[in-house]
């Protein structure tokens, strides 16, 4: 049990173009979502935390016009990069959070974009 | 967010010796100290945890300790194999907000 997905797995885009990632819990519901940031042989970066159903809070420091995140429903939490640009290649990680996990996060299998 | 620091960077184990990975965190209130391992490229999956009314969590070859006084807890990994080579990363949480700050993680590397 507990299982998070992503997708897609790996994109590559044209700088200026929107992308959009999606994290979904296949198996509970997750009642909060995470989304990190994570450079080659670097640490995971919290980028917004979301809540089904309101909005994403953002941590310091990360453009929310940048990377508008939706919460529509308990199993899909979508992050789109808008107007991409080469800084905004690496790994973007979701994990979720369900009911009776406490504290405990999956994550799912990342999303490496590639912004040319 | 929290101050995690996690060390060493690098550890470097002979087969079947232990491992040990150490991390210290500043906010006092924090309750909820679980540590991930992740292979290049792949998500990172949870080991073991550890909350703050526990002092010792052991899971076959792995154990997590706890010194909440000193605020810092570490990660015990015996009789390495092969197959435990990757990157650990330490997490805290003060539980209200359900967030982690992660530690910078260990590239653990167990020659055979």
């Amino acid at each position: 049990g507990a299982v998070v997905s992503q997708h897609p797995s790996r994109v590559i885009c044209k700088s200026g173009t929107s992308v959009k990632i999606e994290c979904r819990s296949l198996d509970f519901q997750a009642t909060t979502m995470f989304w990190y940031r994570q450079f080659p042989k670097k640490s995971l970066m919290l980028m917004a935390t979301s809540n089904e159903g309101s909005k994403a809070t953002y941590e310091q420091g990360v453009e929310k016009d940048k990377f508008l995140i939706n919460h529509a429903s308990l199993t899909l939490s979508t992050l789109t990069v808008t107007s991409a640009h080469p800084e905004d290649s690496s790994f973007y990680i979701c994990s979720a959070r369900g009911v009776g996990f406490g504290e405990t996060q999956y994550f799912g299998p990342g999303t490496r974009l590639l912004v040319l | 967010g929290e101050n995690v620091e996690q060390h060493p960077s690098t550890l470097s184990v002979q087969e079947g010796d232990s491992a040990v990975i150490k991390c210290t965190y500043s906010d006092s209130a924090s309750n909820y100290f679980p540590w991930y391992k992740q292979e290049l490229g792949k998500r990172p999956q949870l080991i073991i945890d550890i909350r703050s009314n526990v002092g010792e969590k052991k899971d076959q070859r792995i154990a997590v300790t706890l010194n909440k006084t000193a605020k810092h807890f570490s990660l015990h990994i015996t009789e390495t194999q092969p197959e435990d080579s990757a990157v650990y990363f330490c997490a805290v949480s003060s539980g209200y907000d359900y967030k982690l700050s992660f530690g910078a993680g260990t590239t653990v590397t167990v020659r055979a």
